[in-house]
């Protein structure tokens, strides 16, 4: 198994509150990803990043920070959590733009 | 842009009979497609990947798919399912020769093998 830490792996939190996810890798690989899964919708792109500090929008950002800091480091940052936001978060990394991503197993958050 | 379309939420099937499970995709650029399985509270595990070359891939776990150009179809197929094949199926695609290895996926599959 790919070496992907996700941390919490479950958490509670209350609306308006800030929560932060985080994503370790051990693989020095260059690419990470954050996706949130959703019953209906599959797996949907958050935000990714493709190389320390060089982050980017993906198609679901609204409500929605990151940073790399460090290659092994991605961190997702609800600046504000609301219900919708509840959800099962999942980080990815991928060593090159054209080779597999492999996954964490994933963040169950729910947002009360 | 890319979609993905997998028409099948869900597929009852019994063991040891074949399965086919469908998935179209839509793009105006070339594409590099994914079967991704996910078992019960667990990540994501790629089954297998189209990249170029031959049509027919072969995976891990007895599992093929073969992509089709024309109909834009990526259908993930296993001659003989087992119980353990029970889980949910994605099929994502990214775009080729694209900055990085964004994966848009489908909305999934639910492969329920019966005994």
């Amino acid at each position: 198994d790919a070496g992907i830490t996700q941390s919490p792996r479950h958490k509670v939190t209350e609306t308006g509150t800030p929560v932060t996810l985080r994503c370790h890798q051990t693989e020095n690989h260059r690419y990470m990803y954050w996706y949130r899964q959703d019953p209906g919708h599959g797996l949907r792109l958050i935000h990714y990043s493709y190389g320390v500090k060089d982050t980017d929008k993906g198609e679901v950002s609204d409500g929605y920070s990151v940073s790399r800091s460090k290659t092994e480091d991605f961190l997702l940052t609800l600046e504000s959590a609301t219900s919708s936001q509840t959800s099962v978060y999942f980080c990815a990394i991928s060593a090159d733009r054209d080779t597999e991503a492999f996954f964490g197993q994933g963040t169950r958050l729910t947002v009360v | 842009a890319q979609s993905v379309t997998q028409l099948d939420s869900q597929v009852p099937v019994f063991e040891e009979a074949p399965v086919e499970l469908r998935c179209n995709y839509s793009s105006s650029v070339s594409v590099y497609l994914f079967w991704y399985v996910q078992y019960p509270n667990q990540g994501l595990q790629l089954l297998l990947k189209y990249l170029s070359g031959s049509t027919l891939v072969k995976g891990i776990n007895g599992f093929e798919a073969e992509f089709n150009k024309s109909q834009t179809s990526f259908h993930l197929r296993k001659p003989s399912v087992h119980i353990s094949d029970t889980a949910e199926y994605f099929c994502a695609v990214s775009r080729f020769g694209g900055a990085t290895n964004k994966l848009i996926f489908g909305t999934g599959t639910l492969l329920a093998v019966q005994p």
